[in-house]
């Protein structure tokens, strides 16, 4: 299957700052990328969806203005999370798919603890 | 707005054991099902695919089906290894993919 590289797989920042994460389809042109949130023993919930060179959809309840996401080329995509607080940590994993929408690939998640 | 349930949400067996996984969803009209792996701490690793005109996919021990009338998927897992154990995932896509609980799999040497 094609392969999702997510970057970093885990880090920890202080309470204000922001954390950007990246999602690269290495091997296929990535038209759509969905960031999704894990919480534990949880299932994925789903924040946003992305097309290259679109602004993202966000779900109901996401707030725009703290996770921005940039999808800025067919192969990545990146989210940050702005101004951090303890309640935004979370197992954040990106998936893509490509022009068909068929068969979802995901990215190996990043682990985010704020202090 | 699509409901998928997975059952049982654990399961504990023997090593050789075949595995059952059920996955169901309320609303059949879907363009296709995918079943995942999710290891802890992990990413998701895509099983199968299974299109909405699709009855069954195999590759290797693992085989699913899709009844996509009652909405109903099950994933098999044939002569169960410990390298199985895992969270088993399945999601069926409309505009988006869906998600279903998980079923956390152990299988004990």
């Amino acid at each position: 299957g094609a392969v999702v590289s997510q970057h970093p797989s885990w880090v920890i920042c202080k309470s204000g700052t922001s954390v950007k994460i990246e999602c690269r389809s290495l091997d296929f042109q990535a038209t759509t990328m969905f960031w999704y949130r894990q919480f534990p023993k949880q299932s994925l919930m789903l924040m946003a969806t992305s097309n290259e060179g679109s602004k993202a959809t966000y779900e109901q309840g996401v707030e725009k203005d703290k996770f921005l996401i940039n999808h800025a080329s067919l192969t990545l995509s990146t989210l940050t999370v702005t101004s951090a607080h303890p309640e935004d940590s979370s197992f954040y994993i990106c998936s893509a798919t490509g022009a068909r929408l068929d068969e979802a690939f995901f990215g190996q998640g990043t682990r985010l603890t704020v202090v | 707005k699509q409901e998928v349930t997975q059952i049982p949400a654990a399961l504990s067996v023997p090593e050789g054991e075949n595995l059952v996984l059920n996955c169901s969803f309320t609303d059949s009209a879907i363009y296709n099902l995918q079943w995942f792996r999710q290891d802890p701490g992990k990413g998701l690793t895509s099983l199968l695919l299974i299109q909405s005109s699709q009855r069954e996919q195999t590759s290797g021990r693992l085989n699913a089906s899709l009844d996509k009338s009652s909405g109903r998927s099950t994933l098999y897992i044939a002569a169960s290894q410990p390298g199985d154990s895992a969270t088993y995932l399945c999601a069926v896509r409309q505009d988006k993919l869906s998600f279903g609980a998980g079923t956390t799999v152990t299988v004990r040497a």
